[in-house]
């Protein structure tokens, strides 16, 4: 089982530029969930969506928007990067939160240069 | 408003010892608890949780306590070993409402040989 992909493992961007980070999960998890993480700030939430067709703000949406296309991708989009978004980004999913949570990804390292 | 709170960034022991990882909340609607372990390089992995019904759960060397009075739960370690050495976030989430987990900023632990 490969869990939850995320490419590219590795980006950098120039200020302005746009791009798509993927995410797709083959456990058939309803919920889908984008993250920042940062120095000294832990885990935000960016983005989720509880289920196929719907997507809802979290804690920090802003210079962000996503698409749920089905129920195994969940994407990210960057559409005018800037140097704030530089980030490691991490994307999870879930069917239920008990016993266990979210199941992640291994990250999205983002550079805005 | 931070609702769970991992106040010390940084715990160093010796392996054999024990680690004891602390992480305080302030919604009263928290029910659930978890704690995730993540390396370098990786995604979060769930370690072990707990229901706001019970005060401890158990999983080997792993242990949570959960006092809800002072809203306070612990991750105890024992014995530490250097393959412990990770950043440990807590996270939260409520009864009944939307399917999401709130962290901690984490807390990075060193077990040193």
């Amino acid at each position: 089982n490969a869990g939850v992909t995320q490419t590219p493992k590795f980006q950098v961007l120039k200020t302005g530029q746009s791009m798509t980070l993927q995410c797709a999960q083959d456990m058939n998890h309803n919920s889908m969930y984008w993250y920042r993480q940062d120095p000294g700030m832990g885990l935000r939430l960016i983005y989720y969506s509880a289920s196929e067709g719907t997507t809802d703000k979290g804690e920090v949406p802003n210079g962000y928007n996503v698409s749920r296309l089905n129920k195994r991708e969940f994407s990210l989009r960057l559409e005018s990067a800037a140097p704030s978004q530089t980030s490691v980004y991490f994307c999870a999913s879930s069917e239920a939160l008990r016993p266990y949570g979210y199941t992640f990804g291994s990250g999205t390292r983002l550079t805005v240069v | 408003d931070q609702q769970v709170k991992q106040n010390s960034p940084s715990l160093s022991v010796q392996e054999g010892r024990i680690s004891i990882l602390n992480c305080d909340y302030t919604n009263s609607m928290f029910d659930y608890f978890l704690w995730y372990k993540k390396y370098p390089a990786e995604g979060p992995t769930f370690l072990i949780s707990i229901s706001s019904i019970k005060d401890k759960n158990e999983d080997g060397r792993f242990t949570v306590f959960l006092n809800k009075s002072a809203k306070h739960l612990s991750l105890h370690i024992v014995p530490s070993q250097p393959g412990d050495s990770a950043v440990y976030f807590c996270a939260a989430t409520t009864r009944g409402g939307s399917e999401k987990l709130v962290f901690g900023k984490g807390m990075k632990l060193t077990v040193n040989p």
